[in-house]
């Protein structure tokens, strides 16, 4: 596979529930990036992780925990979330350099009931 | 605070030309990034401007002026396969985008 993948592309969950998004970047980067984006809304950075290390946090509240084992890969955990969590979240990666060009995966849609 | 702005959504006709602008107020200025995104797909990288001008790539060109905050993409010989949404970023002084909203345009035959 190429570019950036992710899975599930589409999640259904409670609010009690537990579930995580997978990311994975074939491309070789060493950046890392979790996106939220909501209908007619700019995109919402979330995660920065550059060489495995989280380099911000953008007051994302706890209900969302990002994890990255390694430069290829990045997944966000999710548990007790609301419905207004509801939205596509991308995950994209980019080479960490300051003028930094992001490649982008498909998403993942997100509805929570 | 930091802002960008461009139209909600416009609409152009297949085989014309159209001008997306995008103005920004930012906390520093290191660049600025076009992408086009699909519905249901990924946002995919057009074009980075730095410095003021014109850079044109096919039938798709972009231009920035610092000065102004000010930048816009144009699209010549538009296909519908051109129907998608444009999103203007703007690298800030630590480097991270800042994103607007985002230009649905609809291509009609």
């Amino acid at each position: 596979e190429t570019g950036v993948t992710q899975t599930p592309r589409h999640l259904v969950m409670g609010m009690t529930n537990k579930k995580s998004l997978k990311c994975e970047q074939h491309l070789g980067h060493n950046a890392m990036y979790w996106y939220k984006q909501s209908a007619k809304k700019p995109l919402e950075l979330m995660f920065v992780y550059n060489f495995k290390e989280q380099t911000e946090n953008n007051s994302v509240p706890s209900r969302f925990s990002p994890e990255c084992p390694n430069s290829s890969h990045l997944f966000l955990h999710l548990h007790t979330l609301q419905p207004e969590d509801s939205a596509l979240y991308l995950c994209a990666s980019g080479s960490g350099g300051e003028t930094d060009t992001q490649y982008f995966g498909p998403g993942t849609r997100l509805t929570v009931l | 605070g930091q802002n960008i702005d461009q139209p909600t959504e416009m609409t152009a006709t297949e085989g014309a030309i159209v001008q997306i602008n995008c103005t920004y107020q930012t906390s520093g200025f290191n660049g600025l990034f076009w992408y086009q995104q699909h519905a249901g797909e990924a946002p995919t990288f057009l074009s980075y401007n730095v410095l003021d001008g014109l850079e044109e790539k096919g039938r798709f060109s972009s231009f920035l002026s610092r000065s102004k905050g000010y930048s816009y993409l144009l699209l010549k010989e538009l296909q519908m396969k051109d129907s998608a949404s444009y999103l203007c970023a703007v690298s800030d002084s630590n480097y991270q985008l800042i994103w607007g909203a985002g230009t649905k345009l609809i291509i009609k035959p």
